[in-house]
């Protein structure tokens, strides 16, 4: 079994400050991570993603996350966000072993304020 | 190109009635799925279809059943439409040999009366 969970469930933040968006997962198996995101009214896209390897992982859009495996943690950063980066961002692990399992977290809701 | 289209993109209809949604990708993925997003955009997987093997959520109530006429559809069939079905489904394909990254389809939203 595997779950996913983000720990907030909204971010408010100002043009051009800091982020972080943390997600927590737990799985019995290995698993690839990813971060999608969801702008309104249309569909999920690819953000970044963890297959293997540095566990420091640079996206698209200046996003960039670090997986922990201590820590069972994969946290998204930005260094310097923009009113555009206004969107839902979800979490999520795909297990390793098993073709189409995957698990998403409920979403954290990112708002930039000027 | 549209790599995951969805039809149809709104779906309006009453309580009782029989739905499909229909699924493409053209990516050539081997995998498929079924996602429904309910009001508080929390995104709950319904199935994933990977070389003709079927994996079902077990909450999902059985009113909903996949079909996949060969690799590159994936169609979602509703009976007896309840209130609660009313959602934003989106499907979504992946690449198993390429580490799973889903490519989702701009979503149908659909309004039970």
């Amino acid at each position: 079994a595997q779950s996913v969970t983000q720990l907030d469930s909204q971010v408010p933040v100002f043009e051009e400050a800091p982020v972080e968006l943390r997600c927590n997962y737990s799985s019995s198996v290995s698993v690839y991570l990813f971060w999608y995101v969801q702008y309104p009214n249309q569909g999920l896209q690819l953000l970044l993603k963890y297959l293997s390897g540095s566990t420091l992982v640079k996206g698209i859009n200046g996003f960039e996350a670090e997986f922990n495996k201590s820590q069972t943690s994969f946290h998204l950063r930005k260094p310097s966000v923009h009113i555009s980066d206004t969107a839902e961002y979800f979490c999520a692990v795909s297990d390793l072993v098993y073709a189409g399992k995957s698990t998403f977290g409920d979403g954290t809701t990112l708002t930039v304020k000027p | 190109d549209t790599a995951v289209s969805q039809t149809p993109k709104y779906l309006v209809t009453q309580m009782g009635n029989d739905k499909s949604i229909k699924c493409e990708q053209n990516l050539g993925h081997d995998t498929m799925y079924w996602y429904k997003q309910d009001s508080k955009k929390f995104l709950k997987i319904m199935f994933s279809y990977n070389n003709k093997e079927l994996i079902i959520n077990e909450t999902v109530p059985n009113r909903f059943s996949p079909k996949s006429p060969d690799k590159a559809h994936l169609n979602l069939h509703i009976n007896s439409l309840e209130l609660g079905d009313s959602a934003v489904y989106f499907c979504a394909s992946s690449q198993e040999s390429t580490g799973r990254e889903q490519f989702f389809g701009p979503g149908t939203r659909l309004t039970v009366l």
